[in-house]
């Protein structure tokens, strides 16, 4: 079974508008750490935001924004003011512990996101 | 800045020519990764360090080995590239905190774009 899910393999947002990357995830561990990374066509991949399971309050770093919905186990990235330079891969992942202390995370598919002018 | 430096951006090797891609990295972290990921995926893991400790996933060829001479260089063998080998590798690194904390996030260097001829 997938341990996080990005339903959405594609994407699209006229500039200046909000979009919203969705991200279910499947775990049984009480503390796990979400992450978003977005990926340009040039392949580097670059950390956004982070959300802790036991953080009550939403995380959000300047546009980025996510929207975590603990009993429904999703953890949504919500861009705001869409720009052109927005247009990427958006990979939603998860790290859970695991036996030795050594935190692996496990990325989704994926979401491509294309910004309109 | 510190950072994750990966050389080459691209290679280019023949079917079956052994092929070795280098990481190094000046953030003085614990973990290093490396993924791979094919077009259009999510990076997949193949091995990780934890200091000197080095973990494979349970689906990594044996064609792919790693080396880990020292805290900032890590690199990924490959002995016998196929065709099948063809893809973007991205090493990675993380700071690992005490559990109940997982909020670091990796670091990813800009990829090295493998082609096999």
């Amino acid at each position: 079974a997938q341990k996080i899910t990005q339903t959405q393999p594609g994407m699209f947002v006229q500039e200046k508008e909000a979009v919203t990357l969705d991200c279910t995830y499947d775990t049984s561990d009480q503390s796990y750490g979400l992450f978003w990374y977005k990926q340009p066509s040039s392949g580097e991949m670059i950390f956004l935001i982070y959300q802790g399971s036991y953080d009550e309050q939403n995380a959000t770093e300047g546009r980025y924004s996510l929207n975590f919905q603990k009993a429904r186990k999703s953890a949504n990235l919500v861009i705001s003011a869409s720009q052109l330079g927005d247009s990427a891969m958006y990979f939603c992942a998860m790290r859970e512990g695991r036996a030795g202390g050594s935190y692996i995370p496990t990325f989704g598919r994926g979401t491509s996101l294309i910004v309109h002018p | 800045d510190a950072m994750v430096i990966q050389n080459p951006r691209y290679q280019v090797t023949q079917f079956g020519k052994p092929v070795t891609l280098s990481c190094s990295q000046t953030l003085n972290h614990n973990v290093m990764y490396w993924y791979q990921q094919k077009s259009s995926q999510a990076p997949k893991l193949l091995f990780h360090y934890y200091d000197k400790d080095f973990n494979n996933e349970a689906d990594t060829p044996d064609n792919f080995q790693s080396r880990r001479p020292n805290t900032s260089f890590c690199f990924l063998d490959i002995r016998s590239p196929g065709l099948g080998d063809a893809a973007m590798y991205l090493c990675a690194t993380s700071r690992l905190r005490d559990l109940g904390s997982g909020n670091q996030p990796q670091h990813f260097g800009d990829g090295t774009r493998l082609s096999i001829l």
